[in-house]
């Protein structure tokens, strides 16, 4: 399976400013999804990142908070914009390629706290 | 849609014993299955898969699981439980259909499964 990086692994951010979230892959892959973990809880998908054109939402989700970059096959960015502190989550990315099953691998997370 | 229900939300067990984490799933399509297991502190790792054909399934750290499609579950087993099995358990479903879209995972709410020596 791939081996997923994830920047920065954990900070403390200030309410009002963005985060950047860097996640790289050391082989193409297909498919790059960023997915929020809330404290204590299950994980929600937020976006497909989609190669060469705008990621695609889920309900509830929306560009303007969660803008989300994807140059090439390999690396993929998330920014929470304007955070407050119910931001506070772990956001993983995760990826696929497009064999049977698409099985998901999943990057280290990063675990954000906002004051 | 699709969803997905982990019966129980904290399994404690003792050390060597055997265990049984549950997980049914609703879905009007044919699904794909995933065990996922999330040490503390750590991103996700997956158990086990379920794709097709056999429906019992053998991941890594000894865990297997069986595909049961009348009863739409797909129960996590192992028969002897160490402690550092010690972590969270997330069952997740996926559409499966190899399509742009359908491949996210639906994920449940996940079991905290304690090993107590």
């Amino acid at each position: 399976s791939a081996v997923i990086s994830q920047k920065p692994s954990r900070d403390i951010c200030q309410r009002g400013t963005s985060l950047t979230i860097q996640c790289q892959v050391d082989s193409q892959v297909t498919m790059m999804f960023w997915y929020r973990q809330q404290p204590g809880q299950s994980l929600t998908l937020i976006a497909t990142a989609n190669q060469g054109s705008e990621a695609t939402y889920e309900s509830g989700f929306v560009i303007d908070k969660f803008p989300i970059s994807r140059p090439n096959l390999t690396f993929s960015t998330l920014t929470v914009s304007n955070m407050s502190p119910e931001d506070s989550s772990i956001y993983l990315c995760s990826v696929a390629t497009a064999s049977v099953g698409n099985t998901q691998y999943f990057g280290p997370g990063t675990r954000l706290t906002v004051l | 849609a699709q969803s997905v229900t982990q019966l129980d939300s904290q399994v404690p067990v003792f050390e060597e014993a055997p265990v049984e984490l549950r997980c049914n799933y609703s879905s009007s399509v044919s699904v794909y299955l995933f065990w996922y297991v999330q040490y503390p502190n750590q991103g996700l790792q997956l158990l086990l898969k379920y794709l097709s054909g056999s429906t019992l399934v053998k991941g890594i750290n000894g865990f297997e699981a069986e595909f049961n499609k009348s009863q739409t579950s797909f129960h996590l087993r192992k028969p002897s439980v160490h402690i550092s099995d010690t972590a969270e358990y997330f069952c997740a479903v996926s559409d499966a259909l190899i399509i742009q879209g359908a491949q996210k995972l639906v994920f449940g709410q996940g079991t905290r499964l304690t090993i107590n020596p």
